[in-house]
């Protein structure tokens, strides 16, 4: 089954603005939404983002998403010592008829 | 409040058998799509099995096809996971979600069970 990328980690001092990426191709990304999971550690996934770039009620507007051809794109701006967590973006696979995660990214903050 | 619990997580060892169950409840259960999704120990997340409201479509990874068998029962407002052949590799948290379907989105996730086999 194809494989959706994301960076293993990515990190950034307090305030400052981190960007995760999530690299598909044209049957999952490139024709379905993008949806982001924030999960910290011991517990299970929270949905953070829908639909590529809508958030649910009671999701800081410091967390956007954004997406362009076979990529999207998860952004934490004004980062803070509690978004140190793991993210993984997800979306359905056309040819496959499978829901697909990337691998994960962890955010340090530094 | 709308909840997803899961059960049946358990020990077991390798060729043997296992049947999960996730009880919903606070929302109207035959309404929604709904998926299992696993985390292996240490690893990402990885989506296992997808139930359509009327359990018309069905959908397996290709990791479990032909070894587990996802049903549900609306009356009881619950899904489940019949779990055969179990290999180590199956070894995770399994999570019961809920799929919001026109969003493309699980909004609600169970608090996982823990499946050990070994």
């Amino acid at each position: 089954q194809s494989v959706l990328t994301q960076p293993p980690s990515a990190s950034g001092t307090p305030g400052q603005r981190v960007t995760i990426s999530c690299s598909g191709s044209s049957s999952n990304i490139g024709n379905n939404d993008v949806s982001w999971y924030q999960q910290l550690p011991g517990t299970a996934p929270k949905l953070l983002i829908y639909m590529n770039n809508q958030r649910p009620s009671g999701v800081p507007d410091r967390f956007s998403g954004s997406k362009s051809g076979t990529s999207a794109s998860l952004a934490i701006s004004g980062l803070r010592s509690e978004d140190e967590n793991d993210y993984y973006c997800a979306v359905w696979d056309d040819s496959l008829s499978v829901w697909m995660f990337g691998g994960g990214t962890k955010v340090t903050v530094l | 409040e709308v909840q997803l619990v899961e059960s049946g997580g358990g020990l077991v060892q390798p060729g043997g058998s296992l049947r999960l169950s996730c009880a919903a409840s606070g929302f109207t259960f035959s309404n929604y799509e709904m998926h299992w999704v696993r985390q292996a120990p240490g690893k990402g997340l990885e989506w296992v099995s997808f139930i359509h409201p009327t359990s018309t479509f069905i959908y397996y990874a290709d990791s479990v096809k032909g070894r587990f068998t996802i049903s549900r029962d609306n009356a009881k407002n619950s899904l489940y996971l019949q779990m055969n052949s179990l290999r180590a590799e199956d070894t995770a948290v399994y999570y019961c979600v809920r799929e919001l379907e026109i969003e493309d989105a699980f909004d609600i996730w169970g608090q996982g069970t823990v499946v050990t086999v070994s």
